[in-house]
């Protein structure tokens, strides 16, 4: 069964510290794997990950994917209270269908 | 319309009642999910249609849960006798094609009572 695992569960920091968010996977047949930040609703996008060793970069927030080891990581450097979110971890396989969610990273950002 | 539209927005229903939750995607677009999503957790997978084509429904917790989406267009989730267990947000999701990006309606908060 496919199995996709976030680190930390939760976060707390101070405005202008730099978070790093872990996504772990095991997926059959991997296509892609994307994160998404979900404040009270739906899901935003935020980056869609293929290729291992491209890092993807939006401003302060930038992702980088290892298909060897199996992980993302999802860094936001000098964060903003607006950041705070669950910023949540997705895969797709190849077999087109099942898509696969962690639980997500509640980050909170104080000011 | 500009987003994915999900309708209604919060719905009661008193255990045993059927219900059914409508998601209109984004014009075009192929792939359409159904997500469950409990407080807490990550969205969890139900069931994903290309076009009119419902091509995986692993994710559908039982026999009481129904989708269609009769002309690749809309599309609804239904839920026959519900279980307080079914409590949650049930989120619908389009994409121009598999393994993209996912945009996402505000979902519908179910509620059984």
């Amino acid at each position: 069964e496919d199995k996709v695992v976030q680190s930390p569960l939760s976060l707390v920091v101070h405005e202008g510290d730099t978070v790093t968010l872990n996504c772990s996977y095991e997926v059959t047949n991997f296509r892609s794997l994307l994160w998404y930040k979900q404040e009270k609703k739906a899901p935003t996008f935020l980056f869609m990950l293929t290729s291992s060793g491209i890092e993807k970069k939006s401003g302060r927030l930038s992702s980088i994917l290892d298909k060897k080891e199996l992980f993302s990581i999802l860094n936001i450097t000098a964060t903003q209270t607006g950041d705070s979110a669950i910023y949540l971890c997705a895969t797709f396989s190849t077999n087109a269908g099942k898509s696969t969610f962690g639980d997500g990273t509640t980050l909170t950002v104080k000011p | 319309g500009a987003g994915v539209s999900q309708s209604p927005r919060y719905k009661v229903a008193k255990r045993g009642q059927d219900v059914a939750l409508r998601c209109d995607p984004i014009s075009g677009h192929v792939s359409l999910f159904w997500y469950q999503q409990a407080l807490g957790q990550g969205p969890e997978f139900l069931t994903y249609f290309q076009n009119e084509a419902q091509l995986d429904k692993s994710g559908l917790p039982s026999d009481r849960f129904f989708a269609e989406r009769p002309e690749g267009s809309v599309s609804t989730l239904k839920i026959q006798r519900t279980q307080q267990e079914d409590s949650a947000v049930y989120l619908c999701a389009s994409s121009l094609a598999y393994g993209g990006r996912l945009h996402f309606g505000n979902g519908t908060r179910l509620t059984v009572t």
